[in-house]
């Protein structure tokens, strides 16, 4: 399986803050990389496809890029409802997987 | 708007079956250019894709629990299950049935709401 790696675990922010999340994976994956974003108590929800696709629906404040093994994803002038934990997530070989998540918290 | 339901006992005994359905409106499973599967993920824990389904019938299986697992389809009710034998206290977690795009990058674009199910005698 591929190995994915989030960093970092945990971040605390506040509001209007720009942050950023990285995701390495254990080998090349071209750009097969989602983003998903896990409110408390709620299922995942698609934020970002293919690296840096943003979903229709989802704000413009949240954007990724990367290729290969490196991966990052922004949010500018964060919000309170962007305070949850976030997911990334390679497609390129079966089977899929997760990093660890990133769990971003009010300062 | 695709919405997806999971159903099924919330405890299941070691060594038992755990069986869930998922119930899908706003969209056929009979159709092709999705995958309808499940994820699950450990109360405070990490997402693990455990396999999905093509309208074909052709299944995708997380190796780790495919000796286990089965998932098939109910087309006439627009419905998937999971069965997952010989189960553990290591398989207790919430199961999302979901939705992916067949293509670049495979994104899972819908979810379930989630059920837990837990392993416990």
């Amino acid at each position: 399986d591929i190995l994915v790696t989030q960093s970092p675990s945990s971040l605390s922010a506040s509001v209007g803050d720009r942050v950023t999340i990285t995701c390495r994976t254990g080998q090349a994956i071209g750009d097969f990389l989602n983003w998903y974003q896990q409110q408390p108590g709620k299922a995942p929800q698609l934020l970002i496809s293919a690296a840096s696709n943003l979903e229709i629906g989802v704000p413009s404040r949240f954007s990724g890029i990367g290729s290969g093994t490196n991966f990052i994803l922004t949010i500018t002038s964060l919000q309170p409802e962007d305070f949850a934990t976030y997911f990334c997530q390679q497609t390129f070989v079966s089977p899929p997987t997760f990093g660890q998540g990133t769990k971003v918290e009010i300062k | 708007q695709v919405h997806l339901q999971e159903s099924g006992p919330g405890l299941v005994k070691p060594s038992q079956t755990l069986s869930l359905t998922c119930t899908v409106s706003g969209g056929s499973i009979s159709l092709g250019g999705y995958y309808w599967g499940w994820v699950r993920q450990p109360p405070g824990g990490g997402l693990e894709w455990v396999g999905y389904i093509y309208y074909s019938g052709e299944t995708f299986y997380n190796p780790s629990l495919k000796s286990r697992l089965a998932i098939s389809p109910d087309t006439s009710k627009n419905q998937f299950s999971l069965l997952l034998t010989s189960v553990t206290a290591a398989d207790t977690a919430f199961y999302y049935c979901t939705r992916a795009r067949v293509g670049h990058s495979s994104p899972f674009d819908f979810w379930g709401q989630g059920t837990l199910v837990t392993v416990s005698s």
